[in-house]
């Protein structure tokens, strides 16, 4: 079975800075999707970026990228010029094909002025 | 907005009652994920359907169950209410063609007193 494992339950910034949520998960599949989601205070699951594992470029959405390292298993999420509107809890989560999403314990995420 | 509709938001209701949380998934996707999180935990997975039929299950209890109409949405039941079935139960949905993420609802917070 696959399990995702985020090693840090908390991280804090402050505003400005860059900071980097780390993921590991284990699987014996080559084919799968990795994913974050943000949920910020108000609970709401938000998606913030994907990585298929087939392609050897890092996925980038405008201020969050990731660096996924397959082999070693690896997908962290660097966030440049956080923001307050950043702070939330993140949540790694792998997917192969049609089954369920697979999600690490999350990252409690706080960006102090 | 994810384009995925979860009823009610918010319900209260009396340990051994039952209740009935009705998910309506993005238009054009087959998958329907039900989710539980309890107060600063992760997400367990509880059920999925696709396209009307279950296809995975997770740690769901016997009192609970769910089904998928042929109009695709779903409803997730939870009977015999305990205290602690109070959580934040979420409905997902994906296409599962090419594009396997999954886009998440706002979640029905369920609290039983």
């Amino acid at each position: 079975a696959q399990t995702v494992t985020q090693s840090q339950p908390e991280m804090s910034v402050q505003e400005a800075e860059t900071v980097t949520l780390s993921c590991t998960y284990d699987t014996s599949e080559s084919n799968y999707y990795l994913f974050w989601y943000k949920q910020p205070p108000s609970r709401q699951m938000i998606l913030v970026i994907r990585q298929e594992a087939y392609k050897q470029q890092n996925a980038t959405e405008n201020r969050f990228s990731v660096n996924f390292q397959k082999a070693a298993k690896s997908f962290s999420l660097k966030i440049s010029d956080s923001q307050l509107g950043d702070t939330a809890m993140y949540f790694c989560a792998f997917k192969q094909g049609a089954q369920k999403l697979v999600f690490g314990q999350g990252t409690r995420l706080t960006i102090n002025p | 907005d994810s384009g995925v509709t979860q009823t009610p938001k918010h319900l209260i209701t009396a340990t051994g009652q039952r209740v009935t949380l009705r998910c309506s998934p993005r238009s054009g996707d087959l998958s329907v994920y039900w989710y539980q999180q309890s107060l600063d935990q992760g997400l367990q997975f509880l059920i999925q359907y696709y396209n009307g039929e279950e296809r995975a299950k997770g740690n769901i209890l016997e009192r609970f169950s769910a089904q998928q109409f042929p109009d695709l949405h779903s409803e997730l039941n939870l009977s015999s209410l305990e205290l602690g079935d109070s959580a934040l139960y979420f409905c997902a949905s994906s296409v599962e063609v090419l594009n396997t993420e999954a886009f998440f609802g706002q979640g029905t917070r369920l609290t039983v007193v």
